[in-house]
């Protein structure tokens, strides 16, 4: 089965800064979609990135940017020029291509609490 | 273009009610999903449903039920509540498993 792992449950960034917040996961299949979800106080969860294990190119997203490292199994998010709409819990998440099983369904780490200091 | 909509957004209920939470969506998507996302945790699929008629179990089934008589709704429902299922229920779907997931924007479920 496949896991994820989110080993900073709080990080700190100042306004205008860089963060970066880790993700890894366990998986033994070669194909697979990676996903950066954001949740603000008022608990929508809100789509921030998304990488195809397919592709090499991290993918980017104005300020938001991945580095996505497939052998060694890591999905970081960088947040450049932080802001303090930033300021919510972030969520990796993992989805197989596999069309057995849970189809198309979600496994998510415990997520990162992220503050941003004005 | 209204999304996924969640009813109600807050309860409460007391140990042994049942409720039924409501999940529609407006997409034409043929997946649908309810996680339960307890305090400090990331979400957990509790069931889901890949059309009309078919539903399975997730990895918390375990007290709910589902079912999924059209593309548009896929309610859950709480047999005789317990403590152990409080917590924040969000609906999803999708057009195909391949594209994100919208998200409902959450049930506040406390059982005291």
């Amino acid at each position: 089965a496949q896991t994820v792992t989110q080993s900073q449950p709080e990080m700190s960034v100042q306004e205008a800064e860089t963060v970066t917040l880790s993700c890894t996961y366990d998986t033994s299949e070669s194909d697979y979609y990676l996903f950066w979800y954001k949740q603000p106080p008022s608990r929508q969860m809100i789509l921030v990135i998304r990488q195809e294990a397919y592709k090499q190119q991290n993918a980017t997203e104005n300020r938001f940017s991945v580095n996505f490292q497939k052998a060694a199994k890591s999905f970081s998010l960088k947040i450049s020029d932080s802001q303090l709409g930033d300021a919510a819990m972030y969520f990796c998440a993992y989805r197989s291509t596999n069309y057995g099983g849970s189809q198309g369904n979600l496994i998510f780490g415990k997520g990162t609490k992220l503050s941003v200091k004005p | 273009n209204a999304g996924v909509t969640q009813t109600p957004k807050f309860r409460i209920l007391k140990i042994g009610q049942s409720m039924t939470l409501q999940c529609t969506q407006d997409m034409n998507h043929n997946y649908m999903y309810w996680y339960r996302q307890d305090p400090g945790m990331g979400l957990k699929l509790i069931y889901y449903s890949v059309g009309a008629g078919i539903t399975d179990k997730g990895e918390v089934p375990n007290g709910y039920n589902v079912s999924r008589s059209t593309t548009e709704d896929f309610p859950l429902r709480l047999e005789l509540a317990a403590p152990s299922q409080t917590s924040v229920y969000f609906c999803a779907s999708t057009g195909y498993s391949n594209q994100p997931q919208h998200f409902g924007d959450g049930t506040r479920l406390s059982i005291l």
